[in-house]
């Protein structure tokens, strides 16, 4: 099966400018987050989505950052406007209900870069 | 502040096993020690968990202390492959508290040829 899709891979934007990221999970995952890797550190949660539910987005910059699931299936993540400390990798992941719900499937991530 | 704590780094000879470390004094007793790994330039991948007992699977094996206040990941033939980050994290049984998960800076291990 294929894993989680993400695009684009890099991004290279000057700062103020708005900048948006693309997530397709795996066929069937109902939960969705989007996390924040910044460089020598672990992924930071921003957000999470229970089908088209955002359950928790108390970690996400809501002054600049936004999220969206329409349908309960891809999603998008968008930045406006992007400043210097947002360059990071965003990263995507889902899990599947049920007795397999722990693991956590991530994409490869966006390399974002703000000059 | 992460709930865990490991080495920065390690390095371990190809073919040998690697033995990485985590200390979680503050574990609850309902929480679980999960393990993932990233390769350069990719997403996190998950590897194992466990609550108490001792779990093998096909990746690795993860070996928790009686007190639960420690745990090592062991894997068994360290290849090149093996090389990435690797992060040890405390969490509930619950997939809700996935929005409790920190991640540390991990451990990065350098498997040597």
């Amino acid at each position: 099966e294929a894993g989680v899709v993400q695009s684009p891979r890099y991004k290279i934007i000057e700062k103020k400018q708005p900048v948006a990221f693309w997530c397709n999970p795996i066929s069937g995952h109902n939960t969705l987050y989007w996390y924040r890797q910044n460089l020598g550190q672990g992924p930071e949660l921003l957000i999470r989505y229970e089908n088209e539910e955002a359950v928790d987005d108390s970690q996400l910059p809501k002054d600049r950052f936004s999220a969206e699931r329409l349908k309960g299936v891809d999603s998008t993540l968008k930045i406006q406007p992007a400043e210097l400390g947002d360059s990071a990798v965003y990263l995507c992941a889902s899990t599947p209900t049920g007795k397999r719900a722990y693991e956590q499937y991530f994409g490869p991530g966006t390399r974002l870069t703000v000059t | 502040d992460a709930k865990t704590t490991q080495p920065p780094s390690m390095d371990c000879a190809e073919g040998r096993a690697a033995n990485l470390p985590c200390n979680h004094s503050t574990i609850s007793g309902n929480e679980y020690v999960y393990w993932y790994r990233q390769i350069h330039s990719q997403g996190p991948q998950y590897i194992i968990h466990g609550l108490k007992n001792n779990e093998t699977n096909e990746m690795a094996s993860l070996i928790i202390t009686e007190d639960r206040k420690s745990s090592t990941l062991i894997l068994p033939h360290a290849t090149l492959r093996d090389t990435a980050v690797y992060y040890c994290i405390v969490r509930g049984a619950l997939k809700t508290s996935y929005d409790k998960v920190i991640f540390g800076p991990g451990t990065s291990l350098s498997v040597i040829p």
